[in-house]
């Protein structure tokens, strides 16, 4: 099995530009995350999606859309990126919504000039 | 909202030595999860606490819940070069939040 899977692991852009960050997992987990990572910042969550149909807002949302696409996908959209969204962004996803570990892709390391 | 503070932020050991990292919620702790991350990599499970007063153990690193259930602290025995990485815990919810992360280096 693969787990969780993420692409692109590093891109480029210059501000102002759009992408998607696609995050898929093949373990029928209904929970699935994105965080990201800054130095000295820990993990900083962004949204989740506690089911499929549905999602929410972490801690620092603003910036980014998300769609779950299906149970196994949820990708993350920068519409208009910023040079503050330089960072590593991961993907996470369990079974369930508590009580579960998470498991986690490799990560994309994204710099924005 | 939830908020975990580790301690310290980072940490430089002589292999062989023994550490202690400490997490520490602004809130009751429902379950508590210990991550490692090594640089440049993605996040390796350690273990998961729920219950106050609980202890695990993987090999040479073992953690504990307290029992008000807001403080864990991870004690890594006899540290090896392998050690070394970033520490994460992460407070269970719905929402799963993080701490900042403690930067372990281990000197051969």
């Amino acid at each position: 099995n693969a787990g969780v899977t993420q692409t692109p692991k590093f891109q480029v852009l210059k501000t102002g530009q759009s992408m998607t960050l696609q995050c898929a997992q093949d373990m029928n987990h209904n929970s699935m995350y994105w965080y990201r990572q800054d130095p000295g910042m820990g993990l900083r969550l962004i949204y989740y999606s506690a089911s499929e149909g549905t999602t929410d807002k972490g801690e620092v949302p603003n910036g980014y859309n998300v769609s779950r696409l299906n149970k196994r996908e949820f990708s993350l959209r920068l519409e208009s990126a910023a040079p503050s969204q330089t960072s590593v962004y991961f993907c996470a996803s369990r079974s369930g919504s508590t009580n579960e570990k998470l498991f986690f892709g490799s990560g994309t390391q994204l710099s924005v000039l | 909202s939830q908020e975990l503070e580790q301690s310290p932020q980072s940490l430089i050991v002589q292999e062989g030595k023994n550490l202690t990292i400490n997490c520490t919620s602004s809130k009751t702790l429902y379950g508590l999860y210990w991550y490692k991350q090594k640089y440049g990599e993605g996040l390796i499970f350690l273990m998961m606490l729920q219950k106050g007063g609980e202890e695990k153990s993987h090999e040479k690193i073992t953690a504990k819940l307290d029992e008000k259930k807001q403080q864990s602290s991870l004690h890594i025995t006899a540290s090896q070069p392998s050690h070394a990485g970033i520490y994460l815990c992460g407070a269970d919810g719905q929402k799963v939040t993080f701490g900042t992360g403690t930067k372990l280096q281990v000197i051969p």
